[in-house]
């Protein structure tokens, strides 16, 4: 993999489901994964921010866990509410020293009532 | 409200034209980093600043040059406007760099640009 890539780009859940989406990026020269939640007319706002291996982070409803070995990272929602339609963008950093986040497209996730 | 604030908000400007966007990050914070989100584009990195000093350059074009400032703030200039430049320009500032630190970003509201 030479880029972040998401998936899937877009996903329709029914409100009390759960769901997962991921994010897939090259493994060599890895720094840090940032999750970022965007909602429309919005900014983006920063979910998570992992760095080792095997690391797993949880925010209310929300978790996410990191493999930095074969290059993933996985995005939870449980119980999905309407108030979670989002775009979810996870983004690498590759060089310690700019800190440069390199992001995916995103995962367009839209909760149905 | 993330702290970080930009403006304008909008701006609508002629193919030809110069403009400048600013930021202002939070307080505290050294590192000023601009994005671009074009249509159907996610967000692309164009530059990084720390303390002033220039640290990172992405898909940053030629026409477009940036800076921070002492009090910290950062101007994106945007010259020789093209139809393609349209699109909304974010600034996010973080604590900065140091020993392990691989601190959250955090954005500013954006700047939609519209060139005609």
């Amino acid at each position: 993999i030479l880029n972040v890539e998401q998936s899937p780009q877009s996903l329709h859940v029914q409100e009390g489901d759960s769901t997962n989406f991921t994010c897939s990026f090259p493994s060599s020269n890895f720094y840090a994964l940032h999750w970022y939640r965007w909602e429309t007319a919005k900014s983006p706002e920063a979910l998570f921010v992992m760095t080792l291996n095997g690391d797993e982070k949880k925010k209310g409803r929300i978790s996410a866990t990191l493999n930095t070995k074969e290059g993933y990272s996985y995005l939870y929602i449980k119980g999905s509410q309407p108030e979670d339609s989002a775009t979810y963008l996870c983004a690498r950093i590759s060089n310690f020293g700019n800190e440069k986040l390199t992001f995916g497209t995103g995962t367009r996730l839209t909760i149905i009532p | 409200d993330s702290g970080v604030t930009q403006t304008p908000k909008h701006l609508i400007t002629a193919t030809g034209q110069r403009v400048t966007l600013r930021c202002s990050p939070r307080s505290g914070d050294l590192s000023v980093y601009w994005y671009q989100q074009s249509l159907d584009q996610g967000l692309q990195f164009l530059i990084q600043y720390y303390n002033g000093e220039e640290r990172a350059k992405g898909n940053i074009l030629e026409r477009f040059s940036a800076q921070q400032f002492p009090d910290l703030h950062s101007e994106l200039n945007l010259s020789s406007l093209e139809l393609g430049d349209s699109a909304l320009y974010f600034c996010a500032s973080s604590v900065g760099l140091g020993a392990g630190r691989v601190g959250e970003q955090f954005f500013g509201p954006g700047t939609r640009l519209t060139v005609l």
